[in-house]
């Protein structure tokens, strides 16, 4: 157990819809990431927070937002889901200071949340 | 950008050692991370390399040649439970603690 939690585990839904996926980082860690894995493409980096500002951005759609909140929890908004969206989305934490130079660091993650659109 | 290539299936017998190759190439480097993941399941953190070198971990070893943008993962002693997705990651030093991950490399263990 890594100590990340993300809710919820598996999610259906319908194509145009819009979800909601929550993460909770480990205790004491201010930094969140967002991961993007479908069998294609890999383990994507989709965004950073570092406590509660945006830190760095990957290859995130624009159809997709995510915020972090005071208590440090984050949220993935995805929105006008395709079918392509399918896939399984991981949050990671990690300790980091401000820069986030040098040092391990290494990002310890969730358990992931199965997003399949219909 | 970043490009980081592994090969993508590797198989070995149980008690064996393995080697997993991963080559990179990148504008800023700031270490080189390697994780293990089970069908299904989170990615979890192996080894850590910033610095030339071999870093040994039990049964896991990683070695980082940071002129030839080389690293590879060394597991010894294999088991069945070793099965599994090895990926290796790159984290940029001008993105934060943003990580760059291979497609990961497949490893199956027989008996």
């Amino acid at each position: 157990d890594s100590g990340v939690t993300q809710t919820p585990k598996h999610l259906i839904t319908a194509t145009g819809q819009r979800v909601t996926l929550r993460c909770s980082p480990r205790s004491g860690d201010l930094s969140v990431y967002w991961y993007q894995q479908s069998l294609d493409q890999g383990l994507q980096f989709l965004i950073q927070y570092y406590n509660g500002e945006e830190r760095a951005k990957g290859n995130i759609l624009e159809r997709f937002s995510a915020q972090q909140f005071p208590d440090l929890h984050s949220e993935l908004n995805l929105s006008s889901l395709e079918l392509g969206d399918s896939a399984l989305y991981f949050c990671a934490s990690s300790v980091d200071p401000s820069g986030g130079l040098g040092g391990t660091y290494e990002q310890y993650f969730g358990p992931g949340t199965r997003l399949t659109v219909t | 950008g970043q490009n980081i290539d592994q090969p993508t299936e590797m198989t070995a017998t149980e008690g064996a050692i393995v080697q997993i190759n991963c080559t990179y190439q990148t504008s800023g480097f700031n270490g080189l991370f390697w994780y293990q993941q089970h069908a299904g399941e989170a990615p979890t953190f192996l080894s850590y390399n910033v610095l030339d070198g071999l870093e040994e971990k039990g049964r896991f070893s990683s070695f980082l040649s940071r002129s030839k943008g080389y690293s590879y993962l060394l597991l010894k002693e294999l088991q069945m439970k070793d099965s599994a997705s090895y990926l290796c990651a790159v984290r940029e030093q001008k993105y934060g603690n943003k990580l760059v991950f291979g497609a990961g490399t497949i490893l199956r263990v027989k008996s």
